[in-house]
């Protein structure tokens, strides 16, 4: 079955525990993304990678790191949480077309992070 | 940078009615502008989306428009359904680039 899973699915942590969350697909994606979602904000981008070795920042960057040594994964690390990046967060992933355009983005369950 | 605004941020309606929800944006580099329907505990899933070079596309009940001088698209649901309860998002994404939601617009259908 063609999906993104992210792990965990609920986190609660204290402030300054480095943390990882993980996302994963496995539909060849290329073009891969980290939202976070707040109420009344939608969803807002953290950072996304065009393919392996590529990221580039969103429009919420800070206080956040991401990798994508492999195609699949691309993990969300949290180097010194804090409680404003309480939220909950959604991996995306979507193929590329030959023009660089995205296509249907494909969003993982959602990981609800709590930082006291 | 992008700024995609969405309006109403609430709708409610009876069953059978018509819901529309509106987005406007900034960038005129945006040339895929896709909608996600978002039910109580999951993530956002595609309903339909649009690219620049067409101006009208349609699946079943839904439809969608889009209104590149003026920089809007919309979203067009007739016969609604309870089932259609749900917080539906706009999004504003050029090639090669950042996806910049609009904030959500929450529809209820009453039955």
């Amino acid at each position: 079955e063609a999906q993104v899973t992210q792990n965990p699915r609920y986190l609660i942590t204290v402030t300054g525990k480095k943390l990882t969350v993980t996302c994963s697909q496995n539909m060849n994606h290329e073009y891969m993304s980290w939202y976070r979602q707040d109420p009344g904000l939608g969803l807002r981008q953290i950072y996304y990678s065009m393919n392996v070795e590529v990221t580039d920042k969103g429009d919420v960057p800070e206080g956040y790191k991401v990798s994508r040594k492999e195609k699949r994964n691309f993990p969300l690390i949290l180097e010194s949480p804090s409680p404003n990046q309480t939220s909950l967060y959604f991996c995306a992933s979507s193929r590329l077309g030959t023009s660089g355009n995205t296509d249907t983005q494909y969003f993982g369950p959602g990981t609800r992070l709590t930082v006291l | 940078g992008e700024n995609v605004e969405q309006h109403p941020s609430t709708l409610s309606v009876q069953e059978g009615d018509s819901a529309v929800i509106k987005c406007t944006y900034s960038d005129s580099a945006s040339n895929y502008f896709p909608w996600y329907k978002q039910e109580l505990g999951k993530g956002p899933q595609l309903i339909i989306d649009i690219r620049s070079n067409v101006g009208e596309k349609k699946d079943q009940r839904i439809a969608v428009t889009l209104n590149k001088t003026a920089k809007h698209f919309s979203l067009h649901i007739t016969e609604t359904q309870p089932e259609d309860s749900a917080v539906y998002f706009c999004a504003a994404i050029p090639n090669a680039g950042k996806s910049t939601f609009g904030d959500g617009t929450t529809l209820t259908v009453k039955p």
